[in-house]
């Protein structure tokens, strides 16, 4: 099965600034990885997909890169803001014992963006 | 907002207790999820369905079961609730776009059992 590791401590930026997170995984190369943002007692909400073929994608002011050697993906918020303080996870799709296929989410990294 | 609403969004019950969480989609979506998460800790999946008629059991095993009469509808029953059931349960559906499933989440049910 897919392990995802991302970064536990919660990281702090200062509004303005670019938010850097990232996540890593082993065993086998997805087709394909998520992000989504998790606020508290809420369920997560989808924010980005970027296929294995691709190295970069943008929407407004995140930005994400795949790197299928290092098996690694980051995460980008530019010009953060309060609002942007959650928590961001990582997902990455896994084959089922049923054949069909699944998402495994990291733990994720809580982010808080100071005024 | 996604359209899937879950209900109770909480509760609070004593042991031996059965319960159903309700879960309902208006999106047709085929494939949907049950994800428990305790607090700061990963989603875990402990049941999934890709379509009427058709469940399986997840990564996490889990007390719990549930059903898929409908496609809008997937409830989850816990037969007899015990205080190690105590955790957020997550619903999801899920459609094929830009390349792979996105997943759409409810907004949980909190529980708590005594």
């Amino acid at each position: 099965s897919q392990k995802i590791e991302q970064n536990s401590e919660a990281l702090n930026i200062q509004e303005g600034k670019t938010a850097t997170l990232t996540c890593n995984y082993t065993n086998y190369s997805p087709a394909y990885l998520q992000w989504y943002r998790q606020d508290p007692g809420r369920g997560p909400v989808f924010l980005l997909l970027i296929r294995e073929n691709e190295k970069e994608k943008r929407k407004e002011r995140l930005k994400v890169t795949f790197d299928t050697t290092l098996k690694q993906s980051l995460f980008h918020i530019t010009a953060s803001q309060p609002a942007d303080s959650a928590t961001y996870l990582c997902a990455l799709p896994t084959a089922s014992n049923s054949g069909y296929s699944t998402l495994t989410f990291g733990k994720g990294t809580m982010l808080l963006v100071s005024p | 907002e996604a359209d899937i609403y879950q209900t109770p969004r909480y509760l609070v019950i004593g042991t031996g207790k059965k319960i159903t969480l309700e879960c309902s989609q208006t999106m047709g979506h085929d494939k949907m999820y049950w994800y428990q998460q305790d607090p700061g800790m990963e989603l875990h999946l402990i049941h999934y369905s890709y379509g009427v008629n058709s469940t399986e059991k997840g990564d996490l095993s889990s007390e719990s079961t549930v059903s898929r009469i409908r496609t809008e509808h997937f409830p989850l029953t816990l037969e007899s609730a015990r205080p190690s059931h105590t955790s957020q349960y997550l619903c999801a559906s899920s459609e094929y776009s830009g390349g792979g499933e996105t997943q759409y989440f409810g907004p949980g049910t909190r529980l708590l059992v005594l």
